[in-house]
């Protein structure tokens, strides 16, 4: 099987910009996470989606956000973008998303907003 | 959600057994113990997990305490390619849980030849 994959692999962006990062799944995955991995917070959980519902929510403003299409795919947005937006951002997917399942993750979309 | 503790850094050498440490002393009965690795330059990769049991499998042991505030995951024959931050996790069963792995800093493993 084909592991997740996340498109583009690097961005470049300057304030106030927006940004669409893309995600494909394990193919049979239903549930995707997105996380935000930063030198200085580390990796901090975005938020998760499975069957086209965002479903659970890390603590970040509603600047970010996401969806899911009926394939799986899913896309999260940033708008407005500020400096401390840069970071890497990985997407995992797992088969429904119960906390015991195991996460499969992307090679992640590094961002730097300039 | 409950916490775990881990060194920041540890060393190794190539071909020897290492014990990577973990404390959770606030562990609930429900929660599973997971180890994630991350590589540099990838996103992190599943090692194992466990929930009351020492388990095993083809990448590593998960050891765990009988009281559960500990558990250590152990590599048989460290090689370079196992240079990486580990990460300990638990994750409870509830329902506002899913898809949900709360990742603390981790231990920088490093491996010399």
């Amino acid at each position: 099987k084909a592991g997740v994959t996340q498109t583009p692999r690097y961005l470049i962006k300057t304030r106030g910009q927006q940004v669409t990062l893309s995600c494909s799944p394990i193919s049979g995955h239903r549930s995707v996470s997105w996380y935000q991995q930063t030198p200085g917070q580390g990796l901090q959980f975005l938020f998760e989606y499975f069957s086209e519902t965002q479903r659970n929510k890390g603590n970040f403003p509603g600047r970010f956000s996401g969806r899911q299409f009926s394939n799986s795919r899913s896309e999260m947005n940033v708008s407005t973008l500020e400096l401390g937006d840069s970071a890497l951002y990985l997407c995992a997917s797992s088969l429904d998303g119960t906390p015991v399942e195991t996460q499969y993750f992307g090679p992640g979309t590094r961002l730097l907003v300039l | 959600d409950a916490k775990t503790t881990q060194p920041n850094s540890m060393e190794s050498n190539e071909e020897e057994p290492v014990h990577l440490p973990c404390n959770h002393s606030t562990i609930s009965g429900t929660d599973y113990i997971h180890w994630y690795r991350q590589l540099p330059s990838q996103g992190p990769e599943y090692v194992i997990h466990g929930l009351t049991s020492n388990v095993n499998n083809r990448m590593a042991s998960l050891a765990i305490a009988e009281d559960r505030k500990s558990s250590t995951l152990i590599l048989h024959r460290a090689t370079l390619r196992d240079a990486a931050v580990y990460y300990c996790i638990l994750s409870y069963t509830g329902s506002s849980n899913t898809g949900k792995l709360i990742f603390g800093q981790g231990t920088t493993l490093q491996v010399k030849p």
